[in-house]
């Protein structure tokens, strides 16, 4: 298995242009989520799904869009890029037992740069 | 130890020593709580979680205490070796959703040989 897999690695856009993060899992984890990580902020929840075709919103959503067509693909998409969305990006998947998110698996990371 | 809300404190240990990295939560009806390692470039890398329900529980060189009274949260790491320097977080389920966890900013644990 790969695991969570993330690309790119590395990205830079301009202001107002968009783009979509690519997240992948090969272990049929039915949960999966994106957070962001600021220096000396942790890690913020941006969006999440529990299942193919359920998307719903974490800790700081705006600006971000999310698609859940398959178990295995949850694209991050930016409408339009702002310097304060400069950020490390990872995706996480886990098996969602009843009751709990279990062991939440992440990926590699994007690192992105909006100037 | 750190608190979610803090700027990232650090705690540095020589190689063999045990190491306590601690985390203070704010929200009571968090119910389940998990430690993850971070080392520069990687994404985050489980290492032990724990339910309400219990105290303490043990994993292979770890220990994760719980005071629900004061609602704090330890991390104890065993001989740390060079291998253990990392950013360390816990993170809560907070308000009780499993599919929410909060983060707290982490803790920089250096281990010098």
């Amino acid at each position: 298995n790969a695991g969570v897999t993330q690309t790119p690695k590395f990205q830079v856009l301009k202001t107002g242009q968009s783009m979509t993060l690519q997240c992948a899992q090969d272990m049929n984890h039915e949960y999966m989520s994106w957070y962001r990580q600021d220096p000396g902020m942790g890690l913020r929840l941006i969006h999440y799904s529990v299942g193919a075709g359920i998307t719903d919103q974490g800790e700081v959503p705006n600006g971000y869009n999310v698609s859940r067509s398959t178990t295995e693909d949850f694209p991050l998409r930016l409408l339009s890029a702002a310097p304060s969305q400069t950020s490390v990006y990872f995706c996480a998947s886990s098996i969602s037992l009843a009751g709990g998110v279990d062991t939440q698996y992440f990926g590699p990371g994007t690192r992105l740069t909006v100037l | 130890g750190e608190s979610v809300g803090l700027h990232l404190p650090t705690l540095s240990v020589q190689e063999g020593d045990n190491s306590i990295i601690n985390c203070a939560y704010s929200n009571s009806a968090s119910d389940y709580f998990i430690w993850y390692k971070q080392e520069s470039g990687k994404g985050p890398q489980f290492i032990i979680d724990i339910r309400s329900n219990m105290d303490k529980r043990q994993g292979q060189r770890v220990t994760v205490l719980l005071n629900k009274t004061v609602k704090h949260l330890s991390l104890q790491i065993a001989a740390t070796q060079p291998g253990d320097s990392a950013v360390y977080f816990c993170a809560e389920n907070s308000g009780g959703s499993n599919y929410k966890l909060t983060f707290g900013k982490g803790t920089l644990l250096t281990v010098n040989p």
